[in-house]
């Protein structure tokens, strides 16, 4: 299964960007890279998804390398609330359903 | 809606006991799945299931067992409780990756004893 590598903690302050970087160098043409985030005691959370444009929603922009080997999650302005541990996965199987969770990043919002 | 319903909440076993943690979701996605999360890890693919009649293993299947006869429902089996399964369990349902992402169940904590 491709697998993806992400750096085991980052730090931001309140109100600036955050950039969570994943690397998937062993990426099909296939796999959706997708992103979840799981805030203590609670399910992941489904945060943003793409194939190979820049994508944006209202709680993340994805920006996805040309040649697909990485990706950027971008928080345009932290929160608290967005402390938490943020996965980036790819989806393989039928229809690239089928998510396999690693490590994740252990992302601290500085007051 | 309520997306993904998960129950119980809780639940305390004893080693060698049976129980099955039910999973529904009233959002008509045929894909479903069920996860473990050990404390400090990440998430970790027991069974999943494609659409209601067909199942598949994940990445650790054993001691536990699933069924899908209806598409809302998706329960897993655990049929002769050991310690090794105390753990979170979270259910969770999609559509194919390329409409969305997973929606999660509040999940089953579960401690074997």
């Amino acid at each position: 299964d491709a697998k993806t590598t992400q750096p085991n903690s980052m730090e931001s302050n309140e109100e600036e960007p955050v950039h969570l970087p994943c690397n998937h160098s062993t990426i099909s043409g296939t796999d959706y890279i997708h992103w979840y985030r799981q805030l203590p005691s609670q399910g992941p959370e489904y945060v943003i998804h793409g194939l190979t444009s820049n994508v944006n929603n209202r709680m993340a922009s994805l920006a996805i390398a040309e040649d697909r080997k990485s990706s950027t999650l971008i928080l345009h302005r932290a929160t608290l609330r967005d402390a938490a541990v943020y996965y980036c996965i790819l989806g393989q199987g039928t229809s690239g359903s089928r998510l396999t969770f690693g490590e994740g990043t252990q992302l601290t919002v500085n007051p | 809606n309520a997306g993904v319903t998960q129950t119980p909440k809780f639940r305390i076993l004893k080693i060698g006991q049976s129980m099955t943690l039910q999973c529904t979701q009233d959002m008509n996605h045929n894909y479903m799945y069920w996860y473990r999360q050990d404390p400090g890890m990440g998430l970790k693919l027991i069974y999943y299931s494609v659409g209601a009649g067909i199942t598949d293993k994940g990445e650790v299947p054993n001691g536990y067992n699933v069924s899908r006869s209806t598409t809302e429902d998706f329960p897993l089996r655990l049929e002769l409780a050991a310690p090794s399964q105390t753990s979170v369990y979270f259910c969770a349902s999609s559509r194919p990756a390329s409409q969305g992402g997973y929606t999660f169940g509040s999940g089953t904590r579960l401690t074997v004893v």
